[in-house]
Parts: C-alpha cells; sequence; structure tokens
C-alpha cells in the first residue's frame, strides 16, 4: 500500500507570496492532519480534517487555511508568506476514528517551505 | 494543560551499546502513546505505540518501550544501537478528543562508530 504523499517536496518564495501545499493519504485513510516544524517552536499542529470537515485547528492566524476533497486529498494554503513561515510541513494521514482506539497517524515526506 | 517533555535534547552513544530515550507525559485520561524516528530531510516514522494492555511494547527495527503509569513515562529502549539509528526521536501523545498529537522536542541520537 503506498504511504502518504507530499507535493511539492520543496518551495522558495517571497515574503508576501502565497502557496499551496499538497497530500495525498494512505488509501482508506479519511483523516488528513498538517503539522509545521521548525527548529525553534517543534511539532504544531495545524489542523484535521475527516471526510471534508474540518475538526480541529491549531493556534495559527487566519492565513493559514486548508481543505479536503471528497477523495481524502488535502491542501493546505498560506496566503501573505511571512519569513517565519519558513518550516517543514508535515502532512498525516489515518482512518479518523476516535473513541477506544487512539488513532494512528502515519506522516508523509513533508515538503520543506522557504520564505524569502 | 497536556504536554510531552523529552528531557534530553541530544544524546551520544557508541555503536553496539544499549539505549534509552525518556518521555514523560502529562495527560488527565489514558494516555495513547507514540514514539516516531525522523530522520534528516525526512517525514516520521512510526516506531511503536502504547494503546492498553501489555505495558512493555514492542516495535520496529529492534526498539521497545515500556509504559509506567505511575511515572508518567514512556520510556524507548535498544538493546544494541546500530550507526543507522542515528536521527532525531519525537515522543507523542493522542489527544482523542481534538484528533491531535501532541509531541514532545525531541532527542537528537548521535551513534560513534
Amino acid at each position: 500500500k503506498a504511504g502518504v504523499t507530499q507535493t511539492p517536496r520543496y518551495l522558495i518564495k517571497t515574503r508576501g507570496q502565497q502557496v499551496t501545499l499538497s497530500c495525498s493519504p494512505i488509501s482508506g485513510h479519511r483523516s488528513v492532519s498538517w503539522y509545521q516544524q521548525t527548529p525553534g517552536q517543534g511539532l504544531q499542529f495545524l489542523f484535521e480534517y475527516f471526510s471534508e470537515t474540518q475538526r480541529n485547528k491549531g493556534n495559527f492566524p487566519g492565513r493559514f487555511s486548508g481543505r479536503q476533497f471528497s477523495n481524502s486529498r488535502s491542501e493546505m494554503n498560506v496566503s501573505t508568506l511571512e519569513l517565519g513561515d519558513s518550516a517543514l510541513y508535515l502532512c498525516a494521514s489515518s482512518h479518523g476514528l476516535a473513541g477506544e482506539f487512539a488513532d494512528t497517524q502515519y506522516f508523509g515526506p513533508g515538503t520543506r517551505l522557504t520564505v524569502l | 494543560a497536556q504536554s510531552v517533555t523529552q528531557p534530553d535534547i541530544h544524546i551520544t552513544v557508541s555503536e553496539g551499546a544499549s539505549l534509552e530515550l525518556r518521555c514523560n507525559y502529562s495527560y488527565g485520561a489514558t494516555p495513547y502513546l507514540f514514539w516516531y524516528v525522523q530522520s534528516p530531510g525526512q517525514g516520521l516514522q512510526l516506531l511503536l505505540k502504547y494503546f492498553s494492555g501489555d505495558t512493555l511494547v514492542q516495535g520496529i527495527k529492534g526498539f521497545e518501550a515500556e509504559f509506567k503509569r505511575s511515572q508518567s513515562s514512556f520510556n524507548l529502549r535498544k538493546p544494541s544501537v546500530h550507526w543507522s539509528d542515528a536521527a532525531e526521536y519525537f515522543c507523542a501523545v493522542w489527544m482523542d478528543s481534538s484528533y491531535k498529537l501532541i509531541f514532545g522536542s525531541g532527542t537528537r541520537l548521535l551513534v560513534r562508530p
């Protein structure tokens, strides 16, 4: 079974631009989560989508947004880029179950975004 | 507030030596715990997970972890480290009510030849 794929793997943008990152989950998974990884802040949760609905959002400004399509693929968008948005953006997919058994998230290789 | 603490930022061990990476969590309910490994420039790979039952869990690549509720710990161990184990290791707790993982700050493992 193919793993989580993310495109593009690397991006270079300038301040003020916007960017869209894409994530294709493992087949059969309905949940997609996004995390930002930086040396200073570590791994921080951005948002989670399940069946095209955002179920939770982390503490990020409104410039960060996302969506999920009917085939479970997800995109995240960052508008008006700032230097501090430079990071590795990781996507994770899972079945999206809650309750008795925790869900297991499987991560993609990430998109390295550099803002100049 | 829920949190995960990895007290060691860096650890250096000799190849063939044993390894223990520490993880402490703060979570009110039954914790669901994970260890992930990240090689340079890569995403996170799941090593092992604890949901319930046996407190000693086995993972991939010869790793194991022990859940100790009384100490709020979930330490990762390996009896004999290989040079290819050099990477960054993250402990995480699953927040069932908010569908997210909370990660520790990571421990970077260096392996001496």
